[in-house]
């Protein structure tokens, strides 16, 4: 079946707009992460949904993030008032959570700030 | 929290010889090793992992190990090939039903040059 798909690929955008990412998680799939990848960077860990439980914000930087998701398929992850250090490509993944430990991930989303 | 460490941040073979990349990791709870591949451009995708229960995993020319004392594992890559230049991540996680966020490490650039 299909992968994890995220839209859109790229998104240029002005400092102080908000931005809406948005992935497709595999189906059937009970828990998704979002990340941040800087430039040349490793992935650092922002937000995970795990079926009807409160999502783990842990990782979020600051409030200007939040993200939702409905049941267990679409999340969007939205960024207000956004600052040039939040370019960075933004990965989503998705699990067969209870069945397996391995996170599929989509080809991410490319976040220029200008 | 993990903080998991990778070496080196590049690497250059030559085609036909082996890559060793090595990772440590800090919480001695985590129990799942996976190592991603990511090519330029798209997201990052699963090559091997191991989990604490296990010294040991081989799957053709790749092969990873695990020591649990020390807190370090390692990616083995044999008989290296053009198409295995890429970014390698490495990651920790402590999977339970409910949780699974990957710690990254920042990543090897691998170069085989034919």
């Amino acid at each position: 079946g299909a992968g994890v798909s995220q839209s859109p690929s790229n998104k240029v955008t002005e400092k102080g707009k908000d931005v809406e990412l948005r992935c497709d998680p595999i189906s059937g799939h009970t828990a998704l992460y979002w990340y941040r990848q800087r430039l040349g960077q490793g992935l650092e860990f922002l937000i995970y949904f795990q079926g009807n439980s409160a999502p783990d914000k842990s990782g979020l930087p600051s409030d200007r993030f939040s993200a939702e998701r409905t049941g267990e398929s679409v999340s969007t992850l939205t960024i207000q008032r956004t600052q040039q250090e939040d370019s960075a490509v933004y990965l989503c993944a998705s699990r067969l959570a209870e069945a397996t430990d391995t996170q599929y991930f989509g080809p991410g989303t490319r976040l220029t700030v200008l | 929290g993990e903080n998991v460490e990778q070496h080196p941040s590049t690497l250059s073979v030559q085609e036909g010889d082996s890559a060793v990349i090595k990772c440590t990791y800090s919480d001695s709870a985590s129990n799942y090793f996976p190592w991603y591949k990511q090519e330029l451009g798209k997201g990052p995708q699963l090559i091997i992992d191991i989990r604490s229960n296990v010294g040991e995993k081989k799957d053709q020319r790749i092969a990873v190990t695990l020591n649990k004392t020390a807190k370090h594992f390692s990616l083995h890559i044999t008989e290296t090939q053009p198409e295995d230049s890429a970014v390698y991540f490495c990651a920790a996680s402590i999977t339970k039903a409910g949780w699974g966020k990957l710690q990254f490490g920042a990543g090897t650039q691998v170069v085989v040059t034919p």
